[in-house]
């Protein structure tokens, strides 16, 4: 079945340091791919997402590019800052009757001054 | 803006015991999800809704419940509440651009 693999954390970085969080998937075709974020004691928020291969989300600093040919979709910063601290979730979803997330495990982030 | 609201944020269950997690979303969004998060894990989702009155079956659906009876609210039923249930529990709903809003977690635990 579907499935997404994350790199395993705790990632831990220091402030400005450059920040890879490698993720790929299994899927038959091309789902859309996301990245969400869960900061302490909330719930997750939308990052960024791509909906086709070679698309490139972006927001807050952050970039994921949709590679078809590696099935991935890695997340990277330039410079990350204490404030990124928090859980990162790669996720795929079909765009189907169900509209279904799968997500991967997650990965802690932990910038330090 | 409310978005998606949870209640409780936090309880404590004796083994057998049943009570319902509560979900409400003020955006008028027809598909809703319920996830629950282990430690260390991603969110599995274990019933999912497309609009009032339809509601399937997830990834780990067993020992729970759900009913749809309103566009806003998508009730989770935990019966006979185990110690394999004790999780964060997450609603969330389906906006137009496919992005997902959760609410802010129901943390359960089942001694």
């Amino acid at each position: 079945g579907d499935s997404v693999t994350q790199m395993e954390g705790p990632v831990t970085l220091s402030e400005e340091a450059f920040l890879t969080i490698n993720c790929t998937y299994t899927a038959t075709g091309y789902p859309s791919l996301f990245w969400y974020v869960q900061y302490p004691g909330e719930g997750l928020q939308l990052l960024l997402k791509a909906t086709k291969a070679d698309d490139k989300g972006s927001n807050k600093g952050f970039e994921a590019t949709y590679r078809k040919e590696t099935t991935s979709f890695h997340l990277e910063k330039g410079s990350v800052q204490v404030s990124d601290s928090a859980v990162y979730f790669c996720a795929l979803s079909w765009m189907d009757s169900s509209y279904k997330l799968i997500f991967g495990s997650g990965t802690r982030l932990l910038v330090r001054p | 803006n409310a978005g998606v609201t949870q209640t409780p944020k936090f309880r404590i269950l004796k083994i057998g015991q049943s009570m319902t997690l509560q979900c409400t979303q003020d955006m008028n969004h027809n598909y809703m999800y319920w996830y629950r998060q282990d430690p260390g894990m991603g969110l599995k989702l274990i019933y999912y809704s497309v609009g009032a009155g339809i509601t399937d079956k997830g990834e780990v659906p067993n020992g729970y419940n759900v009913s749809r009876s309103t566009t806003e609210d998508f009730p989770l039923r935990l019966e006979l509440a185990a110690p394999s249930q004790t999780s964060v529990y997450f609603c969330a709903s389906r906006g137009n651009t496919g992005e997902l809003f959760f609410g802010e977690g129901s943390r359960l635990t089942v001694l």
